[in-house]
């Protein structure tokens, strides 16, 4: 495993509920992302946060919500999904060093909506 | 236009063998390539990283780079079934939002 952690690994959840994900990263780094992966999709991204800071956010619906609290923790926050919200929610982190760029993945959420 | 074109496969290959993976893209601003392996449940590791053109090589993995041609490959040398995974290209303009393929998937046949 790197060192990008998520939790829960795996949610289901009614169209009605409230859930969070959670990502923590042990690795000192200034940039944290949201992704999601569907089947046969590349990976979209959905939100960027650097610094604590959001500097993207790309066109996502509003049941969607992030918060990072500090450098080191990111969450998104789920009300209302929609079947089509189910995916692999995948957190990342990144940081240059030695003039090399490094993103690190967590394991992902697998998330049903039923 | 898609920004990144990968085949998805599948590709199934036996052992030892020469493997090529590849993406091309549209946007000719990208300058930091990458190539990540996913396995099955997992979260997407970084595999190689390389920044404009040329090559790069890290044991039995081969990055190439031709922003003339908007193609990027990746070469894996004396394939082993632990290989087998889904590989993923990934490019970026400004090292901040990265664009994905949708990847390929390999099997390597013991």
């Amino acid at each position: 495993e790197t060192g990008v952690t998520q939790t829960p690994r795996h949610l289901v959840m009614g169209m009605t509920n409230k859930k969070s994900l959670k990502c923590e990263q042990h690795l000192g780094h200034n940039a944290m992302y949201w992704y999601k992966q569907s089947a046969k999709k590349p990976l979209e991204l959905m939100f960027v946060y650097n610094f604590k800071e959001q500097t993207e956010n790309n066109s996502v619906p509003s049941r969607f919500s992030p918060e990072c609290p500090n450098s080191s923790h990111l969450f998104l926050h789920l009300h209302t999904l929609q079947p089509e919200d189910s995916a692999l929610y995948l957190c990342a982190s990144s940081t240059w060093t030695e003039g090399r760029y490094e993103q690190y993945f967590g394991p992902g959420t697998r998330l049903t909506v039923t | 236009q898609k920004e990144v074109e990968q085949d998805p496969g599948p590709l199934s290959v036996p052992e030892g063998a020469i493997v090529s993976l590849n993406c091309t893209y549209s946007n000719s601003a990208f300058q930091y390539f990458m190539w990540y392996r996913q396995y099955s449940r997992k979260g997407p590791e970084l595999l190689m990283y390389t920044y404009s053109s040329g090559n790069k090589e890290d044991g039995r993995f081969t990055a190439q780079v031709d922003k003339s041609s908007k193609y990027i490959s990746l070469f894996i040398r004396d394939s082993q079934p632990s290989d087998s995974a889904t590989y993923l290209c990934a490019m970026s303009e400004t090292g901040n939002q990265f664009y994905f393929g949708t990847g390929t998937s390999l099997t390597v046949i013991p």
